[in-house]
């Protein structure tokens, strides 16, 4: 089975903080995503990697970066935390396919007070 | 524009009966149509895909149906059990096995099975 993992279910940040969301799969997947989900807008992408060092903005990109070092993982940087960006974050990947499914990893729930 | 819209936004059933939910969407081109099963405070889980070729598709008691003419999908839950309970979305791709895997995502029915 894929295994998306993402490294905190919860997360309490201050304003101003640098924030770090860490994502790993364990299927070798080229593709990994980054998006924000919030009540009555959907998933929203903010970033996409396909390959190691790589990465393309998505549909939300600003107040964001992010890094991929290394294959299996991509993190998700909140340079300075702010109020706004308190969301779901959900982590995605997948290999090229017919399909081109992704499977997501269980989310993230951070909270900017 | 591409968009992917739901209906209805939310739905309360009782325990043991069937109901639909719908997806209608403009994208173009189109190449394949996904529900996605997203239990509360979890990430999405995949029940279904289907290609624009593939009209019905099923997953035990989930059977989905794709209209590729008139660009609606539905649903179909059969017998509902309390951990039915949960978001479902409607995920349409606008490419074909492509580098950059663009999805356009609904916003989801909330469905709650009551006892």
């Amino acid at each position: 089975d894929v295994k998306v993992t993402q490294s905190s279910r919860y997360l309490v940040k201050r304003t101003g903080e640098k924030v770090f969301l860490e994502c790993v799969q364990d299927m070798d997947h080229e593709n990994m995503f980054w998006y924000r989900q919030d009540p009555g807008l959907g998933l929203r992408l903010i970033y996409f990697s396909y390959d190691v060092k790589m990465k393309e903005k998505g549909d939300i990109p600003e107040g964001y970066s992010v890094s991929r070092e290394k294959k299996e993982r991509f993190s998700l940087i909140l340079e300075s935390a702010s109020t706004n960006q308190t969301s779901m974050y959900l982590c995605a990947s997948n290999s090229y396919s017919l399909y081109n499914e992704q499977f997501f990893g269980p989310g993230t729930r951070l909270t900017v007070l | 524009k591409n968009q992917v819209e739901q209906s209805p936004q939310s739905l309360i059933i009782l325990e043991g009966k069937n109901c639909t939910l719908q997806c209608n969407y403009t994208v173009s081109p189109f190449s394949n149509l996904r529900w996605y099963k997203q239990d509360t405070g979890r990430g999405p889980v995949s029940l279904t895909i289907m290609t624009f070729s593939e009209n019905t598709k099923s997953n035990g008691r989930y059977t989905a149906t794709l209209d590729a003419d008139t660009k609606q999908s539905s649903l179909h839950i059969t017998a509902s059990q309390l951990s039915d309970s949960a978001s479902y979305i409607c995920v349409v791709s606008d490419e074909y096995g492509g580098a950059t895997n663009k999805l356009i995502f609904g916003t989801g029915t909330l469905l709650a099975v009551q006892p």
